[in-house]
C-alpha cells in the first residue's frame, strides 16, 4: 500500500541550525510528493512539492528532492529561524479509484529557539 | 493564499449528542473537500471526500452514518458526528481544493472534538 514514514519529534534546535527531516515513502507507481507545515493555531500549507524522480522543491529556504532509488523526500534548511516553529508534515499524493488522495506522514514539532 | 475556515475550532459535548462541523471556503470555490481526523501524534487520516452536489465517498472502515458529511455548496462542507461518544474525540480537518486546481489543497484550522 501507500505510506510515508517521517522522522519523529519533537526537535528542538537553536537558530541558525541546520535542519533535516527525514522522509521516505512506500507507493505503487510514481507519487507526488509533498511537504506541508502548520504553524500554531492554523491550518496545514503547503510548502514545497515535487512531481517526479530528481526534482528539487523550494520555498522559504527549504529544500527537498525526490530520490526514486532511496524513496526519500527529506526536507533541510540551511539555517532555521524562530519563526520556522511549527509541525511539519510529509505526504504522498496517489491515485484511487479515480481521484487523487493525500497520504500523510506522523508529523514532526519543530521547536527553534533564539 | 486561499483561505479555509472551520466552525467551531473546538467543541465539548456530552455523549450521545451529535455535533456538526463546518468547513467554509472563504475567496474560492471548492467543487471537492476533504475531511480527516487526527489522533494525537498520528497522521492525519482521510476520512471522506466530499464532491459538490454529490454523495460523499468515505475510506474504508469509516461509517458513513456515524460521519455525516453535506457539501451543499461551493463553498461550503459540514461534517456531522451523529451519537458521539468519547472514542469519537479527536481534532477533524477540512480541505478544500479549488475548482479546476487538481494540484493544491487548501486547509483549515481543525476543530478539537471532546465527547465527554
Amino acid at each position: 500500500g501507500n505510506s510515508v514514514t517521517q522522522m519523529e519529534g519533537p526537535v528542538t534546535l537553536s537558530e541558525e541550525a541546520f535542519l533535516t527531516i527525514n522522509c521516505t515513502y512506500t507507493a505503487t507507481g510514481y507519487p507526488s510528493l509533498f511537504w506541508y507545515v502548520q504553524y500554531p493555531g492554523e491550518g496545514l500549507q503547503l510548502l514545497l512539492k515535487a512531481t517526479k524522480a530528481d526534482d528539487k522543491g523550494s520555498n522559504k529556504g527549504f529544500e527537498a528532492t525526490y530520490r526514486k532509488e532511496t524513496t526519500s523526500f527529506h526536507l533541510e534548511k540551511g539555517s532555521v529561524q524562530v519563526s520556522d516553529s511549527a509541525v511539519y508534515f510529509c505526504a504522498l499524493r496517489r491515485q484511487q479509484g479515480g481521484s487523487e488522495k493525500l497520504v500523510f506522514g506522523k508529523g514532526m514539532k519543530l521547536t527553534v529557539n533564539p | 493564499g486561499a483561505v479555509v475556515s472551520q466552525h467551531p475550532s473546538w467543541v465539548i459535548c456530552k455523549s450521545g449528542t451529535s455535533v456538526k462541523i463546518e468547513c467554509r471556503s472563504l475567496d474560492f470555490q471548492a467543487t471537492t473537500m476533504f475531511w480527516y481526523r487526527q489522533f494525537p501524534k498520528q497522521s492525519l487520516m482521510l476520512m471522506a471526500t466530499s464532491n459538490e452536489g454529490s454523495k460523499a465517498t468515505y475510506e474504508q472502515g469509516v461509517e458513513k452514518d456515524k460521519f455525516l458529511i453535506n457539501h451543499a455548496s461551493l463553498t461550503l462542507s459540514t461534517l456531522t458526528v451523529t451519537s458521539a461518544h468519547p472514542e469519537d474525540s479527536s481534532f477533524y480537518i477540512c480541505s478544500a481544493r479549488q475548482q479546476g486546481a487538481t494540484d493544491t489543497q487548501y486547509f483549515g484550522p481543525g476543530t478539537r472534538l471532546t465527547v465527554l
